[in-house]
């Protein structure tokens, strides 16, 4: 059963520590975003990939997040340093280009004390 | 920019019809979504519509598309408790490159 796969699924961390967050997307969907949640903003998007290649981070805080794809089979989300305002679920999802059809993972959620 | 918008509430009486609409800004919108979320879980795709469809019915499921008005709605048949979720519309375009787009997420909540 193909599915998109978070990792941690729950991470609490200090103020200023350095957040790694992966996916693995489909295999063969070639496009993912990275998707945060939180009560007062919904869900924003935050940066997505085509084909491993950035095509919108306009999303991201600049100055201390930043988003990769290393190869085909995984997708990082990195905060450093984190902050209280980064707690959210970070969702990350793949699209399938057949269909159009887009898939979420079950999320990242990110508690910053 | 491109704008996705709902309403946050609804209220339904069990077994009856519940109608979740939604408005888009993105003319070139061509796959339209909706998302269930229940808590603690991450997005469940309901189904999809293309923007050349008026409407899709899957089971319990009615997907109204104005196009003219870029205007959606999802309409749940007999309403159950199981029902009660935020649902979450969202827009994108035709290309493997195009963003998608969510809204805020309609809360529904199912009265005995």
């Amino acid at each position: 059963d193909a599915r998109v796969t978070q990792t941690p699924r729950h991470k609490v961390t200090e103020m200023g520590q350095e957040v790694t967050m992966r996916c693995q997307p489909i295999l063969g969907h070639n496009t993912v975003f990275w998707y945060r949640q939180t009560m007062m903003q919904g869900l924003e998007l935050l940066a997505y990939f085509r084909n491993r290649a950035p095509l919108d981070d306009s999303g991201m805080p600049k100055d201390r997040f930043s988003a990769e794809m290393p190869d085909a089979t995984l997708a990082t989300l990195k905060i450093q340093p984190s902050e209280p305002r980064d707690s959210a679920v970070y969702f990350c999802a793949s699209r399938d280009s057949n269909t159009g059809e887009l898939f979420f993972g079950e999320g990242s959620r990110l508690t910053v004390l | 920019g491109e704008d996705v918008e709902q309403s946050l509430f609804l209220s339904v009486r069990e077994g009856d019809s519940s109608v979740i609409n939604c408005t888009y800004t993105d003319s070139s919108s061509t796959y339209l979504y909706w998302y269930k979320q229940e808590p603690g879980a991450g997005l469940q795709l309901l189904t999809y519509i293309f923007s050349n469809m008026d409407m899709k019915q899957d089971q319990r499921l009615t997907v109204l598309l104005n196009k003219k008005d870029k205007h959606l709605s999802l309409r749940i048949a007999d309403t159950q408790t199981g029902d009660s979720a935020i649902y979450f519309c969202a827009a994108g375009g035709y290309s493997s490159a195009s963003k998608i787009i969510f809204g805020s997420g309609t809360r529904l909540s199912i009265r005995p």
